[in-house]
């Protein structure tokens, strides 16, 4: 069955730097890992996209190990603004060559002045 | 932000009734995605399409079905609602390869809020 996990929740502080970890043992071979962010009463939106190794952009950075068995989100020196939730999603097999999305249950990160 | 629109944004129910969700884009991408949200459950693919009159069921298809006439628009359909179907239900668009669709950027809309009472 696939399945991702990620931790329920995390708390951190203005200026801390938060890794949050999303393991996905079925992850499909051609498809890529992406992480959204959501905040309370929105949709959810795109942060940071990879398929291997390491990926930066402008507020995140998303680590990938060689089996792809798991992802970390990295969000350097965070605000009070990145309370929020975060999911992972990720593409799985699934029968007729086509992937299924799998998405975590997210991860509700608190930061406190 | 991307231009879709969802509604009603609200609605409440009783069980037994039928109830149509809308969803309308702007922006004619090709896939479009209704997933349902719960706690503890993060959000999960209910149906999503990948064309005009094209659609494949997701995770948790079971008690709903969907319909795409037109590249802008995709409903969501409970046959007869249930409790359990009391949910917050996202629609999202992107462009895609049904070989690799978490390769593409989803765009969300804001949600409809149902509950089934």
């Amino acid at each position: 069955l696939a399945k991702t996990t990620q931790p329920i929740s995390m708390d951190s502080y203005e200026g801390q730097e938060v890794n949050i970890t999303c393991s996905h043992n079925n992850i499909a071979t051609n498809d890529y890992i992406t992480w959204y962010q959501q905040f309370p009463s929105q949709g959810p939106r795109f942060i940071i996209q990879g398929y291997k190794t390491k990926v930066t952009n402008e507020v995140a950075s998303l680590f990938i190990p060689a089996d792809r068995k798991s992802s970390t989100l990295s969000l350097p020196r965070v605000s009070l603004s990145d309370t929020a939730v975060y999911y992972c999603l990720v593409g799985a097999d699934a029968e007729g060559g086509y992937n299924k999305l799998i998405f975590g249950a997210g991860t509700r990160l608190a930061v406190h002045p | 932000d991307a231009g879709i629109t969802q509604s009603p944004r609200h609605k409440v129910t009783e069980t037994g009734t039928p109830v149509t969700l809308r969803c309308h884009q702007t922006e004619n991408h090709r896939y479009m995605y209704w997933y349902r949200q719960d706690p503890g459950h993060g959000l999960r693919l209910i149906h999503y399409s990948y064309g005009v009159k094209d659609t494949d069921k997701g995770e948790v298809s079971d008690g709903y079905s969907v319909s795409r006439s037109k590249t802008e628009d995709f409903l969501l359909t409970l046959e007869s609602a249930t409790s359990s179907q009391t949910s917050v239900y996202f629609c999202a668009i992107s462009e895609g390869d049904r070989g690799r669709l978490s390769s593409y950027e989803q765009y969300f809309g804001p949600g409809t809020r149902l509950t089934v009472t």
